[in-house]
């Protein structure tokens, strides 16, 4: 069974850097077919891709965002970690991570989301 | 980027109807890259077609998705129950999002 979830903090200050990492199981990170994505969806809004890693280390990020997220993977320990820097509270959102198929692009299987809070 | 863009914002439909959902782009698209979600509230958001037109594992057939170009539609042929959500397109070509449509109960 194919399974990912999100791990990282409920809360930030604004400035601070958020650290998220996504656990995934059932698959590997090594999977050439495969890979992660990150996604974000501020309450009562829209779904918004944010980064995507595959396991040759290939990594893209949103245009609107690029300059402050990265995006890593950890193989061994099955992680895939997405920093965002400079948190403001518009950033408040869910944010998911899925598996990202590499045929077409599409995004099969989703973790639960964690969400997080952006206040002083 | 290509932006996505989904028609009616919200449907009013009742069980057993026939919804159709619209998905533009602002460039063409290659079918393979076109994606449909359904998202209910609380929940993350589940696969339901992939490359235009392919049904995921699971999905009732009541889910059709079909389209090419700048064009495409999610067709849900008698609606259950459980179909009321939020549906989102998603392409490649740098992955974007449509901003969604509501499908509610009329």
């Amino acid at each position: 069974q194919v399974t990912l979830k999100e791990s990282g903090p409920v809360l930030v200050k604004p400035t601070e850097t958020l650290t998220l990492t996504c656990t995934v199981s059932g698959f590997s990170l090594s999977n050439a077919r495969m890979g992660v994505s990150w996604i974000r969806q501020p309450p009562g809004k829209a779904l918004e891709w944010l980064a995507h890693i595959f396991s040759n280390d290939e990594k893209s990020y949103s245009t609107s965002l690029k300059s402050r997220l990265t995006i890593s993977k950890d193989t061994s320990k099955s992680q895939v970690v997405l920093t965002m820097t400079n948190m403001d509270p518009v950033d408040t959102a869910t944010y998911y991570c899925a598996r990202l198929m590499a045929s077409y692009y599409y995004m099969d299987v989703w973790g639960k989301g964690t969400t997080v809070t952006v206040s002083s | 980027e290509i932006v996505l863009t989904q028609s009616p914002g919200t449907l009013s439909l009742s069980p057993g109807e026939r919804a159709t959902l619209s998905c533009r782009a602002s460039q063409s698209v290659s079918s393979s890259y076109l994606a449909w979600y359904q998202q209910k509230p609380g929940q993350a958001p589940r696969l339901l077609i992939y490359g235009a037109s392919s049904r995921a594992t699971g999905i009732p057939d009541r889910f059709s998705g079909s389209g090419s170009g700048t064009d495409f539609t999610l067709t849900i042929s008698r609606l259950e129950p459980e179909d009321f959500a939020v549906y989102y397109c998603q392409q490649y070509g740098g992955i974007t999002f449509g901003q969604g449509t509501r499908l509610e109960i009329k």
